[in-house]
């Protein structure tokens, strides 16, 4: 299947300070990418989606400008957790869409975000 | 919009055994069924899908089965080995639209015990 990349894998950070996370597809182009939030033991939450030169479509409940989506070439595209509290600490997932041509979606290995 | 439902939330079972996992969903409109295998720290692997156009699918000790008049899909692992323990998700999506929305189910976690 086609891979997605995830960086960082682990961050820990101080309250107050933004957070960079990013998501580049390695073998594709990718028109769409989503991110999602996991809690413990839960189930995926979709944050928010991001299409390629466009803004950033945000879920119901999801505050845009704490969490800043860029999308800005077809293989990368970044979520800025900015002014972290504790409560923003997650396990944060993107995945990237190839297309219409095909309907599978893969996800990156994720990013656990601890904030102190 | 799209609800998708799953059980059982955790399922134990000893190695060599079958496992099955049921999802249903509610809107008749969706086309596309896929099954994610997440394990620990890590994020969603496809494992399999399925369209509507076909009733089941199987890949080696995987298969998945749909029935589109009960909106019900299962996943079915036989010969379970230890490595398959995991959470799994199952997930339902119109094709063809927009954004390409995948709902997912609520997780079963999957035991396998030697």
């Amino acid at each position: 299947g086609a891979v997605v990349s995830q960086h960082p894998s682990r961050v820990i950070c101080k309250s107050g300070t933004s957070v960079k996370i990013e998501c580049r597809s390695l073998d594709f182009q990718a028109t769409t990418m989503f991110w999602y939030r996991q809690f413990p033991k839960q189930s995926l939450m979709l944050m928010a989606t991001s299409n390629e030169g466009s803004k950033a479509t945000y879920e119901q409940g999801v505050e845009k400008d704490k969490f800043l989506i860029n999308h800005a070439s077809l293989t990368l595209s970044t979520l800025t957790v900015t002014s972290a509290h504790p409560e923003d600490s997650s396990f944060y997932i993107c995945s990237a869409f190839p297309g219409t041509a095909n309907e599978k979606l893969f996800f990156g290995s994720g990013t656990q975000l601890s904030v102190l | 919009g799209e609800n998708v439902e799953q059980h059982p939330s955790t399922l134990s079972v000893q190695e060599g055994d079958s496992a099955v996992i049921k999802c249903t969903y509610s809107d008749s409109a969706s086309n596309y069924f896929p099954w994610y295998k997440q394990e620990l720290g890590k994020g969603p692997q496809l494992i399999i899908d399925i369209r509507s156009n076909v009733g089941e699918k199987k890949d080696q000790r995987i298969a998945v089965t749909l029935n589109k008049t009960a909106k019900h899909f299962s996943l079915h692992i036989t010969e379970t080995q230890p490595e398959d323990s995991a959470v799994y998700f199952c997930a339902a999506k119109k094709m063809n639209t927009g954004f390409q929305k995948l709902v997912f189910g609520t997780g079963t976690r999957l035991l396998v015990s030697p």
